[in-house]
């Protein structure tokens, strides 16, 4: 079962930011979070992770708070090709574990 | 991010045939790779985890004489649906992670829509 909850969906105007969150109260220190997207009809696309400190990349940024157990994945301008599923996942560190996947969140940005 | 390619894109095929499946990590080796399956407005749900040169291990549930694997190298594995079903109809997508260890990420193929009539 996932360790993670999300809710089942948001909207976004186009342009503006995006905040997606997750809940992960039951975390262990040796798990990273991990944030996917699945646009319809195509595989997961990576988007960032983070074990304890906040990350960016050209994608997005993931807010982590310090007790770990929740966080926020950021997309600063939200476009209409943003609409997608959004998966949190926290996974172990080290092995080569799967991905275990919940509901996600469904994004849908609104022109 | 790493390339992970998957062949073919859709297939259709006649119930109690068999059907293919290849994916191939394109720019980095993959010791193991993961098979997922998704059902329509369903998540994903993994099938088994392939290894190269040892058997695949298979989740509760799926059937591994029905889903056959094989990791034949460091670059590609295969999924095979033996006699095939209409209710094997699914998205089929593989994974793979960049590294052995440490926070290796997973990077997906873009998946195979099995359609069995």
């Amino acid at each position: 079962d996932a360790k993670t909850t999300q809710p089942p969906s948001m909207d976004c105007a186009e342009g503006r930011a995006a905040n997606l969150p997750c809940n992960h109260s039951t975390i262990s220190g040796n798990e990273y979070v991990y944030w996917y997207r699945q646009i319809h009809s195509q595989g997961p696309q990576y988007i960032i992770h983070g074990l304890k400190n906040n990350e960016t990349n050209e994608m997005a940024s993931l807010i982590i708070t310090e007790d770990r157990k929740s966080s926020t994945l950021i997309l600063p301008h939200a476009t209409l090709r943003d609409t997608a599923v959004y998966y949190c996942i926290v996974r172990v560190i080290g092995g080569n574990t799967p991905l275990v996947f919940g509901k996600g969140t469904r994004l849908s940005v609104i022109a | 991010g790493a390339v992970v390619s998957q062949h073919p894109s859709w297939v259709i095929c006649k119930s109690g045939t068999s059907v293919k499946i290849e994916c191939r990590s394109l720019d980095f080796q993959a010791t193991t790779m993961f098979w997922y399956r998704q059902f329509p407005k369903q998540s994903l749900m993994l099938m088994a985890t392939s290894n190269e040169g040892s058997k695949a291990t298979y989740e509760q549930g799926v059937e591994k004489d029905k889903f056959l694997i094989n990791h034949a190298s460091l670059t590609l594995s295969t999924l095979t649906v033996t006699s095939a079903h209409p209710e094997d109809s699914s998205f089929y997508i593989c994974s793979a992670p960049t590294r052995t260890g440490g926070d290796g990420t997973q990077y997906f193929g873009p998946g195979t829509r099995l359609l069995v009539l």
